[in-house]
């Protein structure tokens, strides 16, 4: 297993246009999380996935961004109409779950955003 | 008051010594605490989870965890140069969502 892979690494695009980040999670792992990280702040919490079911998704999310999960392996993480304010590190996560237990996440190496 | 708050730093630590990070949160009903270390430009990289009070250690580190006073710590030993980075602590609840401090700049001398 290569762990949780992310693409693209790096994206610039113009202010206004609709971007699209993919997430392949770990195998065997059935949570998948999106957070997003800016300069001298700790990753903020998107959404998250239990197979391909979105369970929570974020009250500081605008309408502007949509996650989905189709068959409960890989994601796509998608911001229309990007503003210069969506520039951030957009992370992806994987963990197993099951019920009353805890586990880490293993992060992906994230998609770098900028817009312009 | 933030959920999960950690002092920015840096701190800054001569190579060898034991290097003291902490983290304090605002829900008792956090079940799960969590230590990544981060370096620039890249994403976080887990090294140690605590769940009941008291200590766990794993090789120079130890994470420390007081329920009663809404406290977990890291303490790294013989600090080294690679070391160098910025530690993020993160609290679990039921759900396994992770929330997140804006972790502390380490930085070891050499």
């Amino acid at each position: 297993d290569t762990g949780v892979s992310q693409d693209p690494r790096h994206k610039i695009t113009k202010r206004g246009q609709n971007v699209t980040f993919r997430c392949d999670p770990i195998s065997e792992h059935n949570r998948l999380y999106w957070y997003r990280q800016t300069l001298g702040q700790g990753p903020e919490f998107l959404t998250y996935f239990q197979n391909e079911a979105q369970l929570e998704k974020s009250r500081l999310l605008s309408d502007r961004f949509s996650a989905e999960r189709p068959k409960g392996s890989f994601s796509t993480l998608e911001i229309q109409r990007t503003e210069q304010g969506d520039s951030a590190m957009y992370l992806c996560a994987s963990s197993p779950w099951r019920f009353k237990a805890h586990y880490g996440y293993t992060f992906g190496s994230g998609t770098r955003l900028t817009v312009v | 008051q933030k959920e999960v708050e950690q002092n920015s730093g840096p701190l800054s630590v001569p190579e060898g010594a034991i290097a003291s990070l902490n983290c304090t949160y605002s829900d008792r009903g956090s079940q799960s605490f969590f230590w990544y270390r981060q370096y620039s430009g890249k994403s976080p990289e887990l090294i140690m989870s605590i769940y009941s009070n008291g200590d766990q250690e794993d090789g120079r580190f130890t994470a420390q965890l007081n329920k009663a006073s809404q406290y977990v710590s890291l303490l790294i030993r013989d600090s080294q140069p690679s070391d160098s980075a910025t530690y993020l602590c993160a609290k679990g609840g039921a759900t396994n969502k992770l929330i997140f401090g804006t972790g502390t700049l380490l930085a070891v001398q050499p």
